[in-house]
């Protein structure tokens, strides 16, 4: 089976830095997700590494270890509107994706 | 960008009949679409792959029968919930994928289905 671990739930103040992680045992890898989810709506893509490596995307970074089965998603600057289920998920060698359970950000005033 | 439709967004059956969920690809064929039931506060469950021509391959513990699939073109499959429990209800997600060097999946806004 697929174990794919991250935290239930972060808070954080408008403004500030999250670094969401999740780490990984799968049967096969390739390539690694991270989905930002409102709720009642679908995820929508955010970021996505197959190397080992950071990967920078405006306010959002990704970051990935292979060999630690290791990745963390950074949000900076944050804002109200970042509040929402985020998503790690592991593409295996079939082209599946295996969802981790979703860590749920909080962003306070 | 690519965009999937799901339709309907919501719908409400009574427990015994079936439901058909349709998921297309509006400006892209895809050669794969993936199912997906989320209940709430979990992550998404992936049921089952379906490719254009060919017969849905499931995930374990999804039963085939109750669960029919049909992807009959490079733009559609439906998803249809046969004989509805109420344990069925559930948001029902679509994805959609270009080819299979393709990275990425494209997600439909989703169903919400709820048997009564």
């Amino acid at each position: 089976g697929q174990n794919i671990d991250q935290p239930t739930e972060m808070t954080a103040t408008e403004g500030a830095i999250v670094q969401i992680n999740c780490t990984y045992q799968t049967s096969g890898f390739n390539g690694l997700f991270w989905y930002q989810q409102h709720a009642g709506e679908a995820p929508t893509f955010l970021s996505y590494n197959v190397l080992d490596g950071l990967e920078e995307k405006g306010r959002f970074s990704s970051f990935l270890s292979r060999s630690k089965g290791y990745s963390y998603l950074l949000l900076k600057e944050l804002q109200m509107k970042d509040s929402a289920s985020y998503l790690c998920a592991v593409r295996l060698r079939d082209y599946k994706l295996s969802f981790g359970a979703g860590t749920t950000v909080t962003v306070r005033a | 960008g690519a965009v999937v439709s799901q339709h309907p967004s919501r719908v409400i059956c009574k427990s015994g009949t079936s439901v058909k969920i349709e998921c297309r690809s509006l400006d892209f064929q895809a050669t794969t679409m993936f199912w997906y039931r989320q209940f709430p506060k979990q992550s998404l469950m992936l049921m089952a792959t379906s490719n254009e021509g060919s017969k849905a391959t499931y995930e374990q513990g999804v039963e085939k029968d109750k669960f029919l699939i049909n992807h009959a073109s490079l733009t559609l499959s439906t998803l249809t919930v046969t004989s509805a429990h109420p344990e069925d209800s559930s948001f029902y997600i679509c994805s959609a994928q270009r080819g299979q060097g393709a990275y990425e999946q494209y997600f439909g806004p989703g169903t919400r289905l709820t048997v009564t």
